[in-house]
């Protein structure tokens, strides 16, 4: 298994700010990926984090909206930009090691509310 | 279009009985299927992870079908209890490594 960590854990902001989601991982892990999840609906995926390179975004999703770092196998970062009420939701970071590599680890996610 | 559908009601069970949820798909072609656990304001937490080729997988008290002809899987719990309570995801895994999830079915297990 793995430990996931997420900052901040809930977040109330204006619109138009930004925020930027830490993810922290125990150990190294080959995959990351970053989730949404609005209230009532399935968990949406909206990127894979890769690790020295351009985050992979899945189609709706845009990397002027979310841009995604990930400097090491263990950290990455998502950031919510230019927000609107329409982004508040909950987003989970997920990791998938290299041995059972199906198998994905979810953080606790961060509520975020956008007034 | 793609989509991954679970019943929106709550199943709500008495316990010791057996909670069965389903998953149905359209416009997918899994590799394998994987369900998770849902707690409020927490992450999924991984259950059972079934593939193509296998017709039905178990943990302990929990069993998973999965019928690549009807695009449909069954998730059960047997002689359920109330810590069994939770939404139930349905998740595909459709390439990469990335998850597809159902919307989630609600399971409340009354004493």
């Amino acid at each position: 298994s793995a430990v996931i960590s997420q900052k901040p854990s809930r977040d109330i902001c204006q619109r138009g700010t930004s925020l930027t989601i830490q993810c922290q991982v125990d150990s190294q892990v080959t995959m990351m990926f970053w989730y949404r999840q609005q209230p009532g609906q399935s968990l949406t995926l909206i990127a894979t984090a890769n690790q020295g390179s351009e985050a992979t975004y899945e189609s709706g999703f845009v990397i002027d909206k979310f841009p995604i770092s990930r400097p090491n196998l263990t950290f990455s970062t998502l950031t919510v930009s230019n927000m609107s009420p329409e982004d508040s939701s909950i987003y989970l970071c997920s990791v998938g090691r290299r041995e059972g590599r199906e198998t994905q680890y979810f953080g606790p996610g961060t509520r975020l509310l956008v007034l | 279009s793609q989509k991954i559908e679970q019943n929106s009601e709550a199943l709500n069970i008495q316990e010791g009985k057996t909670a069965t949820l389903t998953c149905n798909y359209t416009n997918y072609s899994p590799a394998y299927l994987q369900w998770y656990r849902q707690d409020p304001g927490r992450g999924p937490v991984f259950l059972l992870l079934i593939r193509e080729n296998e017709k039905e997988k178990r943990k302990e008290r929990l069993k998973v079908t999965f019928d690549t002809t009807l695009k449909q899987s069954l998730f059960h719990i047997t002689a359920s209890q109330p810590a069994d309570s939770a939404t139930y995801l349905c998740a595909l895994v459709i390439g990469n490594n990335r998850l597809a999830f159902g919307k989630g079915n609600q399971v409340v297990v009354i004493p």
